[in-house]
């Protein structure tokens, strides 16, 4: 039990599909965050999100579009993924100010 | 820009050795430091942290980081290594003046012979 939660676990989707990955925080905090961890790629941070108002965007395609509805949810809508989009999609949450992050076990997403 | 660097990707060691696994940073003030443990399949459990005070800090599963500035290194040992300790490790560095910008380095993989 980590105290933040993802779900699915396993998702295998095509290219054509719309899909959510969801994430849901116990803890009480405030900021929550997605990444992904592709094979030999170091993690990436995709969204921030800080008091339910996103703070940071690296540069990722509109074909992944979160949602935070308020500080214990995080989505990740998915849609028209593509193969290179395969990998694990890991949820984690912060105090706003205490900088240590926790994470969930991850949603494996392949793209077929 | 902080930037983290682990310069080994896959150590092997016998069960009962001791580890250290190699982390070195960069960043223009005083870090926040962290080592991260991801078993296979699963997402990254926090072993310890770093903010400020005593630069040996203790972790969990009898984990230890040691904090050298004029080094620039931030290494994880374990003074004797159970089989369930192979995994991979994850260096991190977040800025002191952001709650968020955490980096992580690329990992090292720790696989531990009977």
């Amino acid at each position: 039990e980590t105290g933040v939660t993802q779900t699915p676990r396993h998702l295998v989707m095509g290219m054509t599909n719309k899909k959510s990955l969801k994430c849901e925080q116990h803890l009480g905090h405030n900021a929550m965050y997605w990444y992904k961890q592709s094979a030999k790629k170091p993690l990436e941070l995709m969204f921030v999100y800080s008091l339910e108002e996103r703070v940071e965007n690296n540069s990722v395609p509109s074909r992944f579009s979160p949602e935070c509805p308020n500080s214990s949810h995080l989505f990740l809508h998915l849609h028209t993924l593509q193969p290179e989009d395969s990998a694990l999609y890991l949820c984690a949450s912060s105090q706003v100010a205490g900088n240590t992050i926790y994470f969930g076990e991850g949603s494996w997403l392949t793209v077929v | 820009a902080q930037s983290v660097t682990q310069p080994d990707i896959h150590i092997t060691v016998s069960e009962g050795a001791s580890l250290e696994l190699r982390c070195n940073y960069s960043y223009g003030a005083t870090p926040y430091l962290f080592w991260y443990v991801q078993s296979p399949g699963q997402g990254l459990q926090l072993l310890l942290k770093y903010f400020s005070g005593d630069t040996l800090v203790q972790g969990i599963k009898g984990f230890e980081a040691e904090f050298k500035r004029s080094q620039s290194s931030f290494n994880l040992r374990k003074p004797s290594v159970h089989w369930s300790d192979a995994a991979e490790y994850f260096c991190a560095v977040g800025a002191v003046d952001s709650s968020y910008k955490l980096i992580f380095g690329s990992g090292t993989r720790l696989l531990v012979r009977p």
